[in-house]
């Protein structure tokens, strides 16, 4: 069973470009949230989403969106790029809501 | 101050040694996590709690939703169960966002 998949793995963009990372879950997973990992933050939630409706989001700016798919797969949208911006995003699936929760690689994004 | 504080911040070990992780948090939660990251980032989903004891292995978990507290026990410690550890916590309302610590960084050394 192919485990959580996030693409791409690395990514170096320049401030003020945008950026989409993607997400498949687990087959049959419906929920899929996203959290950014910093150094000097840890990890801090992003948003979370079931059955293509966000559920539930972090606090962090508008520049950050989402949206799931109707297959569960979900995308993130990173506008105007900051240096501060350079993380890496987690993604994590899980069956409902309130279960286990399955974390991908990640892909850290650098912004120069 | 942090709805999930981990003790301790750093952990050096002999192999063999018992190891204990400890997580206080204050905000009332439906289950909490414990999570395992190696260097490169990937995490791993240790145990999901909601109350009492998990044993997978050499490892152990226990919370006390009284007290607010939860311990990871690694017994007879490895090299290859140095990671950063991570407990998490999921708060008593619907959905799925997960409130972390900062982390206890393991090293055990043969």
């Amino acid at each position: 069973k192919a485990g959580v998949t996030q693409t791409p793995r690395y990514l170096i963009k320049t401030r003020g470009q945008q950026v989409t990372l993607s997400c498949s879950p687990i087959s049959g997973h419906r929920s899929v949230s996203w959290y950014q990992q910093t150094p000097g933050q840890g990890l801090q939630f992003l948003f979370e989403y079931f059955s293509e409706t966000q559920r539930n989001k972090g606090n962090f700016p508008g520049r950050f969106s989402g949206r799931q798919f109707s297959n569960s797969r979900s995308e993130m949208n990173v506008s105007t790029l900051e240096l501060g911006d350079s993380a890496l995003y987690l993604c994590a699936s899980s069956l409902f809501a309130n279960t286990e929760a399955f974390f991908g690689q990640g892909t850290r994004l650098t912004v120069v | 101050k942090n709805e999930v504080e981990q003790s301790p911040q750093n952990l050096t070990a002999q192999e063999g040694e018992f190891i204990t992780i400890n997580c206080s948090y204050s905000v009332g939660i439906s289950a909490l996590h414990w999570l395992q990251q190696h260097p490169g980032g990937g995490i791993v989903s240790l145990f999901m709690l909601s109350s009492g004891k998990k044993k997978h292995g050499r490892l152990i978990a226990t919370i006390n939703i009284q007290e607010k507290h939860s311990s990871l026990h690694i017994t007879a410690s490895h090299p290859r169960d140095s990671a950063v550890y991570i407990c998490a916590v999921r708060l008593n309302q619907a959905g799925t966002a997960l409130i972390f610590g900062k982390g206890t960084t393991l090293s055990v050394s043969s």
